[in-house]
């Protein structure tokens, strides 16, 4: 059974600091490394795809990194802010496949 | 504006009587989905549709039946709901790839289901 992870499950991070987590997968299963963020009571919003080993996309304060030969991706966020408290989800998505990830529940403090 | 609408957003119901939550896309995707949501087991995925007429199951589909008849909708239809369908559900279009993989979905608001 294929296996999309993200760690950690649940993060807490001080208005103003920087974070990161993780999304790893089978790197022998790949097209396309998908990032969404979903706000509680909205539904899931694209961040970025990435499709090529060595992808970096941008985007304002997050930013994301893509591994596809050890299979693996970072996202950051930096100087977070209270409207980045979000689940950030992870998905994977080859031929007509796709797996999600069961994301990273992200608490900014004040 | 570039959208999915889901409706109804919200509906209670009595276990065994059909029932039927559109899905409508305006982008020309050939892709949709159907996906539920229940706490603590993230999103799964029921059925989804490569194009007009194909369709196929995904992860949890007992339960449910889809129609693609054309491309802009995407019913989702329960037969005899059962009060294990409780679930938030949403409903997602994208483009597909050159290698007929999924590009970036967009989804709709959600429905919010409760089976008695």
């Amino acid at each position: 059974i294929l296996n999309v992870e993200q760690s950690p499950q649940s993060l807490h991070v001080q208005e103003g600091d920087s974070t990161n987590f993780t999304c790893s997968f089978p790197s022998s299963n790949f097209y396309a490394l998908h990032w969404y963020r979903w706000e509680t009571a909205k539904s899931p919003e694209a961040l970025f795809v990435m499709t090529l080993n060595g992808d970096e996309k941008k985007k304002g304060r997050i930013s994301a990194t893509l591994n596809t030969k050890e299979g693996y991706s970072y996202l950051y966020i930096k100087g977070s802010q209270p409207e980045d408290s979000a689940t950030y989800l992870c998905v994977l998505s080859w031929e007509d496949k796709i797996i999600f990830g069961k994301g990273t529940r992200l608490h900014i403090l004040p | 504006e570039a959208q999915v609408t889901q409706n109804p957003r919200y509906l209670i119901t009595v276990t065994g009587k059909k029932l039927t939550v559109t899905c409508s896309q305006n982008m020309n995707h050939e892709y949709m989905s159907w996906y539920r949501q229940d706490p603590g087991l993230g999103l799964r995925q029921i059925y989804y549709s490569m194009n007009v007429e194909v369709t196929d199951k995904g992860d949890v589909p007992e339960g449910y039946k889809v129609s693609r008849k054309e491309k802009r909708n995407f019913p989702l239809i329960l037969e005899s709901p059962s009060p294990n369908q409780t679930s938030l559900y949403f409903c997602a279009s994208s483009l597909t790839g050159d290698r007929g993989h999924m590009e970036t979905q967009y989804f709709g608001p959600g429905t919010r289901l409760l089976v008695l």
